[in-house]
């Protein structure tokens, strides 16, 4: 069955230093999605992706975020430099398109950031 | 602001009873609700999900219910087995496709 995944699989990264999360979505998807959930909270949409661009993006993705598809088949989460609240898990998903199917998710990086 | 609520944290329930997990939404715009599964370390899987135009969605063991003028779903499982042990969430979407998700309820099946 295919599937979303995800690497690295933990990430320890020091505050301030550049992060770079990546993800390889189901190969015929053309929507593409970071989601995080901080220990002990509920998942939190961060950005969406659609035809090379952000199509949305939620109040958490500021300047210090930003995302990429830069060969076709890998999708990005970059984290310029990183805070001790973005410690989290970070979750790639992606979609077929837009029918109201399912959204497919990786396994998700968990990031700590000391 | 909490748009989706699941307002049970956890559930126990055992096994071969029905379990019922709750889920309250307060945008109107909302026309698309899923319920995902997750086990720790690993991402949600995707359950079962019902769009606004219907009241009720059955697939194998899993049912999930609208109640739109209430603004509350439910998803039942019959029965019950422990490997059903895991977070469920509760997601909605509406006019934009992103994922509105719940702060989740952990079901526990013991035997």
């Amino acid at each position: 069955e295919p599937e979303v995944t995800q690497t690295p699989s933990h990430q320890v990264t020091q505050m301030g230093q550049e992060v770079i999360l990546r993800c390889v979505p189901i190969s015929n998807h053309l929507y593409f999605y970071w989601y995080r959930q901080i220990l002990g909270q509920k998942v939190e949409f961060l950005v969406s992706f659609y035809n090379n661009e952000i199509s949305e993006k939620s109040e958490i993705f500021d300047d210090q975020f930003s995302v990429e598809r830069p060969d076709g088949s890998n999708f990005t989460l970059k984290i310029r430099s990183t805070k001790l609240e973005d410690s989290a898990m970070y979750f790639c998903a992606s979609y077929h398109d837009r029918s109201n199917t399912e959204a497919f998710f990786g396994q998700g990086t968990r990031l700590t950031v000391v | 602001d909490q748009q989706v609520k699941q307002n049970s944290p956890s559930l126990s329930v055992q096994e071969g009873r029905i379990s019922i997990l709750n889920c309250d939404y307060t945008n109107s715009m909302f026309d698309y609700f899923l319920w995902y599964k997750k086990y720790p370390a690993e991402g949600p899987t995707f359950l079962i999900s019902i769009s606004s135009i219907k009241d009720k969605n059955e697939d194998g063991r899993f049912t999930v219910f609208l109640n739109k003028s209430a603004k509350h779903l439910s998803l039942h499982i019959v029965p019950s087995q422990p490997g059903d042990s895991a977070v469920y969430f509760c997601a909605a979407s509406g006019d934009t496709d992103k994922l509105i998700f719940g702060t989740g309820t952990r079901l526990q099946v013991f035997p």
